[in-house]
């Protein structure tokens, strides 16, 4: 069974612009979650998907959004970037939204904003 | 929210040397996972325990929740534990707050 798929693994963008990046959750898993990871801020959470729906949300702007497919694939979008938004961003999948079984995490997208 | 301390925060081992990680958490919690982040960045998911006791070859992981701590045990390490693990907790969902992580360095 493949694992998590994000897409691309390597980024680079200039200020001011915007980001879409992809996740392809293990088949069968419904819930999807995105993180970041800096170094001064460690790993945190930016929202989490299932059927469709946006089930929770972190501490992060608007700039930050995210949707989930009807294939539960998803994408998060990071619009006006800035310097700071510049991180690993892990994308993760669960069969449910219940919090009752490991979360699996992709590879991640690092993103590197100029 | 929820605070996640884990220690140490650096550890250096000699190969085969016996190690116990730490995680204390604020508050209760239903949801307790500990990840493996490998030096290429990919986190493995090693436990899923809100309390009890587990064990996966080598590794092994307890969590008293009464008292909001959890404690993964690593025996016999190998050069290939090296690398960064967390602690994740929550109580809502898969919305998870992560611990800063203890840095492991074994040593051939």
């Amino acid at each position: 069974k493949a694992g998590v798929t994000q897409t691309p693994r390597y980024l680079i963008k200039t200020r001011g612009q915007q980001v879409t990046l992809s996740c392809s959750p293990i088949s069968g898993h419904r819930s999807v979650s995105w993180y970041q990871q800096t170094p001064g801020q460690g790993l945190q959470f930016l929202f989490e998907y299932f059927s469709e729906t946006q089930r929770n949300k972190g501490n992060f702007p608007g700039r930050f959004s995210g949707r989930q497919f009807s294939n539960s694939r998803s994408e998060m979008n990071v619009s006006t970037l800035e310097l700071g938004d510049s991180a690993l961003y892990l994308c993760a999948s669960s069969l449910s939204s219940g919090g009752y079984e490991k979360l699996f995490f992709g590879s991640g997208t690092q993103l590197s904003v100029l | 929210g929820i605070q996640v301390e884990q220690s140490p925060p650096d550890l250096i081992l000699q190969e085969g040397a016996n190690s116990t990680l730490r995680c204390n958490f604020s508050d209760s919690v239903n949801n307790l996972q500990w990840f493996h982040q490998n030096p290429w960045g990919q986190l493995i998911n090693l436990f899923y325990i809100p309390s009890g006791t587990k064990q996966n070859g080598r590794l092994s992981a307890t969590t008293v929740a009464t008292e909001r701590y959890s404690l993964l045990y690593i025996s016999s390490s190998q050069t290939t534990d090296s690398g960064v693990y967390f602690c994740a907790v929550g109580n809502a969902g898969n919305m998870l707050t992560f611990g800063g992580g203890t840095r492991l360095m074994v040593k051939p």
